[in-house]
């Protein structure tokens, strides 16, 4: 597509309930992020996929966050037994690769009441 | 290891004058570094890169940034603001394919 599409753009969810974040990245984009905003912070990096290594880890909050990416493309994160301190918006981006810097998503609002 | 540090939270100017918002990296091995902006209501997006090629990067809307290695900066500029360049932007570094961002600095403009 034209750029990096991600869906729900708002999910509010009960504490305790599992959510699943979508993003569809742009075409032949090999690399897709996934990163967490709070209000009024920067970005906090969660999860990198790059190809079809083995993904970047490295910045997920908890064993409760998990994330996969369908056939290079399509990826999901998946939030279980949501806690409130979850809430922020979450952003995917992707990239043609190092040094090329990211086309972002419009980014899933996810509020945990 | 890498990190990015933007020097001031909050820079109000006046239309038409001088926009400086500061950063500072540290990085391990030669970097890639970026601006980012992002408008009110709006999702982020790609202002200038530096990738070694030129010191001194230009990027849309008038903006440009200089690398100074020796000062381990990439402060970002643009001679004269306007009123639409109010928002929140964003230094990042990357390298390993991923990038480490700044806390962001909200840029506002008086008329």
């Amino acid at each position: 597509g034209a750029g990096v599409s991600q869906s729900p753009s708002n999910k509010v969810t009960e504490k305790g309930k599992d959510v699943e974040l979508r993003c569809d990245p742009i075409s032949g984009h090999t690399a897709l992020y996934w990163y967490r905003q709070s209000l009024g912070q920067g970005l906090e990096f969660l999860i990198y996929f790059q190809g079809n290594s083995a993904p970047d880890k490295s910045g997920l909050p908890s064993d409760r966050f998990s994330a996969e990416r369908t056939g290079g493309s399509v990826s999901t994160l998946t939030i279980q037994r949501t806690q409130q301190e979850d809430s922020a918006v979450y952003l995917c981006a992707s990239s043609l690769g190092q040094g090329r810097g990211y086309t972002f998503g419009s980014g899933t609002r996810l509020t945990v009441v | 290891a890498q990190s990015v540090t933007q020097l001031g939270s909050h820079v109000s100017v006046s239309e038409g004058a001088l926009v400086l918002l500061r950063c500072n990296y540290s990085s391990s091995v030669p970097p890639y570094l970026f601006w980012y902006v992002q408008y009110p209501n709006q999702g982020l997006q790609l202002l200038l890169k530096y990738t070694s090629a030129a010191t001194l990067v230009k990027g849309i809307n008038g903006f440009e940034a200089e690398f100074k290695k020796s000062e381990t900066s990439f402060h970002l500029t643009k001679p004269s603001a306007h009123m639409s360049d109010a928002a929140e932007y964003f230094c990042a570094v990357s390298n390993a394919g991923k990038s480490t961002f700044g806390d962001g600095t909200t840029l506002t403009v008086k008329p």
